[in-house]
């Protein structure tokens, strides 16, 4: 059985972009959640999402966004990006909402804001 | 509001001796409490998780868990480290309830030494 897959692996953007991340969870998990890692400030939830709808979101602006389709998979997007957006983004995918599913992360999407 | 500490950023360990990663946390009902490893530039790998019933959990690789409640701890254990063992180890906690946002610890980096 695939695991989370996470594309691209790795980027470089430009200050002033803006970026999609993409995601596609393990076959009949329909939660999907997305993270930001960095070195600074951890490991930080950004939103989840379950059939198609944004279930939970994290502190962060506006300029991260999100959305769900039919199929499960699951795309982020950062506008505007700034210099501290740099980060590994995780995708996790469980099979449902309910507390206590194991939750599985992909390999990360590594973005590089220059 | 959920919380996670994990007190120690660094253990080293000589290879074959016993493992401990420490773990506290903070929430508002029953925890379901989750242990992640990282291994370089990779993604975050599933160990085990505690919903409820034994308090000792085991899961993959030879690594156990200790629910401890009245000390709300949930410790990482190994009875004999490898050197592959070498990785970041996080500690995360999930809601109580519905949901799959996990709160997560700051990491703590383990060194076997040959």
């Amino acid at each position: 059985k695939a695991g989370v897959t996470q594309t691209p692996r790795y980027l470089i953007k430009t200050r002033g972009q803006q970026v999609t991340l993409s995601c596609s969870p393990i076959s009949g998990h329909r939660s999907v959640s997305w993270y930001q890692q960095t070195p600074g400030q951890g490991l930080q939830f950004l939103f989840e999402y379950f059939s198609e709808t944004q279930r939970n979101k994290g502190n962060f602006p506006g300029r991260f966004s999100g959305r769900q389709f039919s199929n499960s998979r699951s795309e982020m997007n950062v506008s505007t990006l700034e210099l501290g957006d740099s980060a590994l983004y995780l995708c996790a995918s469980s099979l449902d909402t309910l507390g206590g599913n194991t939750i599985y992360f992909g390999e990360g999407s590594w973005l590089t804001v220059v | 509001a959920q919380s996670v500490a994990q007190p120690e950023d660094q253990v080293n360990v000589a290879e074959g001796n016993p493992l401990t990663v420490k773990c506290t946390y903070s929430v508002s009902g029953n925890p379901y409490l989750f242990w992640y490893v990282q291994y370089p530039n990779r993604g975050l790998q599933f160990l085990l998780k505690y919903i409820t019933g034994d308090n000792l959990v085991k899961g993959s690789y030879g690594f156990e868990a200790e629910f401890n409640k009245s000390q709300t701890s949930f410790h990482l254990k190994k009875p004999s480290a490898l050197v592959s063992d070498s990785a970041l180890y996080f500690c995360a906690v999930g809601p109580g309830a519905a949901g799959n946002k996990l709160t997560f610890g700051g990491g703590t980096r383990v060194l076997v030494k040959p």
